[in-house]
């Protein structure tokens, strides 16, 4: 079964401060991997996506990361603001037909001052 | 806003109810979606519907049925729901695999 496993679950950061969330994935075959932030009580919205090819991607302050051999990525958030709080979701996409998306269960993250 | 549309807001029914849920969007997209977020847990991927056609079901129980009559609109039919059917239901559109833009979600409470 297709599995997507994040970490930390939750995490509190000073504003100003670095984090890097984690993501895990057992889904074969592999297309690509996507990561959202999602305010709370609204939908996703993509920050980057990463195809079996690509190792690192930025977006502004995010940078992901992916290691296809190890089935690993992750996401780096420089110099956080409060608006970074958020839950952060890790989707990987299964290649072939059928829109298979396998959602993991999300990094809550609070940036406090 | 992202383009996608959702009505209504927030919807409180009884079990024996029938209600529907509506999403809209005029981006283009040629594929939908319907999602399910409840309370601590990932988001579920519902339906998906590429190119009118449904091509995932996910077992969902049959309470929820989901219509599509045009590539821009996209229904979530709702009858005889349960109380841990409460949850906010997103709908999501792409262009083949690329972004999903979603919706600002119908937050549905079952009473």
């Amino acid at each position: 079964k297709n599995q997507v496993e994040q970490s930390p679950q939750s995490l509190i950061i000073l504003e100003g401060k670095n984090c890097t969330l984690q993501c895990n994935y057992t889904v074969s075959p592999f297309s690509n991997l996507r990561w959202y932030k999602q305010d709370t009580g609204r939908g996703p919205v993509s920050l980057t996506i990463m195809t079996f090819s690509e190792n690192t991607k930025s977006n502004g302050r995010y940078t992901a990361t992916l290691d296809a051999d190890t089935k690993q990525s992750s996401l780096h958030i420089t110099a956080s603001q409060l608006s970074d709080s958020a839950s952060y979701i890790c989707v990987v996409r299964e290649a072939g037909g059928g829109n298979k998306l396998t959602f993991g269960t999300g990094t809550q993250l609070k940036v406090e001052l | 806003e992202t383009g996608v549309t959702q009505t209504p807001r927030h919807l409180v029914m009884g079990m024996t109810n029938k209600k529907s849920l509506k999403c809209e969007q005029h981006l283009g997209h040629n594929a939908m979606y319907w999602y399910k977020q409840s309370a601590k847990k990932p988001l579920e991927l519902m339906f998906v519907y590429s190119l009118e056609e449904r091509v995932e079901n996910n077992s969902v129980p049959s309470r929820f049925s989901p219509e599509c009559p045009n590539s821009s609109h996209l229904f979530l039919h709702l009858h005889t729901l349960q109380p841990e059917d409460s949850a906010l239901y997103l709908c999501a559109s792409s262009q083949e695999d690329r972004a999903a833009f979603f919706g600002q979600g119908t937050r549905l409470t079952v009473v």
